[in-house]
């Protein structure tokens, strides 16, 4: 399987702090995305990063790929409770990674 | 709003019965994909359709069938449900299959659950 795995499986942080998750895959890709699912809701995409590309931003969000080890990072800068999801990775052939439970605690 | 539409929100089905979950996405999107989601497993592909007129199996496609009704509509059939299907059943939609550029576009979900 090219099922990417997420880490930490659960995270807990104060408003206004950093998150971080990670997320390894076991094959070559195209392109990694970052997802979000809110509780009993659809995932919603966040972020694309291209094979080629090593960071990406987009507001409070950033990427960072690593091809050489299979991995990717995703930071959240300073949390709000709204952030509280779980997130995941997900590659371009389809496959998804089992998710950080992210909790920001008000 | 434009996205994906997913019908029913919530089925509970006896084991052994029947049920199509329905699927339809608006954005004119080729490629559209049933996963499965179930606790501590992430989602799981169960079928994808490239585009129109064409299904592949994914990870998990055992007891399930599909059908790409036209380029907007793509169903997901359980011929006969069983516990081990309950779960709940996400269908999604991209511009093109993988190594392109898009994420994907979810719909809402279908929570089953088979008793």
């Amino acid at each position: 399987s090219q099922q990417g795995e997420e880490d930490p499986q659960a995270l807990s942080i104060q408003e206004g702090e950093n998150a971080t998750m990670n997320c390894s895959y076991k094959t070559s890709i195209n392109n990694l995305q970052w997802y979000r699912q809110n509780s009993g809701r659809g995932l919603v995409h966040l972020i694309l990063i291209r094979s080629n590309e090593r960071e990406k931003h987009s507001g409070r969000l950033r990427v960072t790929l690593d091809t050489s080890k299979k991995s990717s990072s995703l930071l959240i800068t300073a949390s709000r409770a709204a952030d509280t999801a779980s997130y995941f990775c997900a590659t371009d052939e389809f496959y998804f990674g089992t998710g950080t439970s992210l909790t920001v605690i008000p | 709003n434009a996205g994906v539409t997913q019908t029913p929100k919530f089925q509970v089905l006896k084991t052994g019965q029947s049920m199509t979950l329905q699927c339809a996405q608006d954005m004119n999107h080729n490629s559209m994909y049933w996963y499965r989601q179930d606790p501590g497993m992430g989602l799981r592909l169960i079928y994808y359709s490239a585009s129109e007129g064409t299904t592949d199996k994914g990870e998990v496609p055992n007891g399930y069938n599909v059908s790409r009704l036209n380029k907007r509509e793509f169903s997901l059939r359980l011929e006969s449900a069983a516990p081990s299907q309950t779960s709940v059943y996400f269908c999604a939609s991209s511009p093109q299959t993988g190594g392109v550029d898009y994420g994907y576009t979810f719909g809402s979900g279908t929570r089953l659950t088979v008793v």
